[in-house]
């Protein structure tokens, strides 16, 4: 099993360019979920999914569209990059314990380091 | 929602004990109290997970007192391979809400 995998692993866009992110997990977990990763910032939530075709936001959704057409993918889209979304992107992925929680245990990704000019 | 603190850095040297302490005053009453390691240039991964008391795997320890209000990561015997950002995560949200990990703590261990 691959796991959490990302695509791609690294990009450089200019300012107004849009671009998708993908994420894939063969683990057939129902939860999904987009991070981002800044220097002394830790981990914050962007989108995130309980299952196929449901997404809802996180704790920075500004700037970011997600779709999650199928259960094992969970796309992430800039639509008009910017320099504040320079950062590296970590998708995850857990099983269904009743609601997202610290309870889930996630499973992450390598991640995706975005360059925005 | 359950805000942790936690140190944001620790040094240690190879083969002591490290004890990570996080605080989360208002953790409800069905929060489950985990634990993440992430080495530079990876995504982070679930090491420890507990509710009350003490639990072990053959990674760390997790102490848990009987209010909850705080928890510490135990590592015993580290190794330079330990050193890492350890994360704290306490919390159940709903849609709009948010799950936060926080800075977490970067051990470093020296030989």
């Amino acid at each position: 099993n691959a796991g959490v995998t990302q695509t791609p692993k690294f990009r450089v866009l200019k300012t107004g360019q849009s671009m998708t992110l993908l994420c894939a997990q063969d683990m057939n977990h129902e939860y999904m979920y987009w991070y981002r990763q800044d220097p002394g910032m830790g981990l914050r939530l962007i989108h995130y999914s309980v299952g196929e075709g449901t997404t809802a936001k996180g704790e920075v959704p500004d700037g970011y569209n997600v779709s999650r057409l199928k259960k094992q993918n969970f796309l992430l889209g800039l639509e008009s990059a910017a320099p504040s979304q320079t950062s590296v992107y970590f998708c995850a992925s857990s099983i269904d314990r009743g609601a997202p929680s610290s309870y889930n245990e996630q499973f992450f990704g390598p991640g995706t380091r975005l360059t925005v000019l | 929602l359950a805000k942790t603190t936690q140190p944001i850095s620790m040094d240690s040297y190879e083969g002591q004990e490290v004890n990570i302490t996080c605080s989360h005053n208002n953790i409800a009453t069905n929060d489950y109290i985990t634990w993440y390691q992430q080495f530079p240039s990876q995504g982070p991964r679930f090491i420890i997970q507990g509710y009350k008391t003490k639990v072990t795997n053959e990674v760390a320890s997790l102490f848990i007192p009987a209010d909850r209000k705080s928890s510490t990561l135990s590592l015993p015997r580290v190794s330079l391979s330990d050193t890492a950002v350890y994360y704290c995560l306490v919390g159940v949200w709903n849609q709009g809400g948010k799950l936060i990990f926080g800075q977490g703590t970067e051990l470093s261990v020296k030989p």
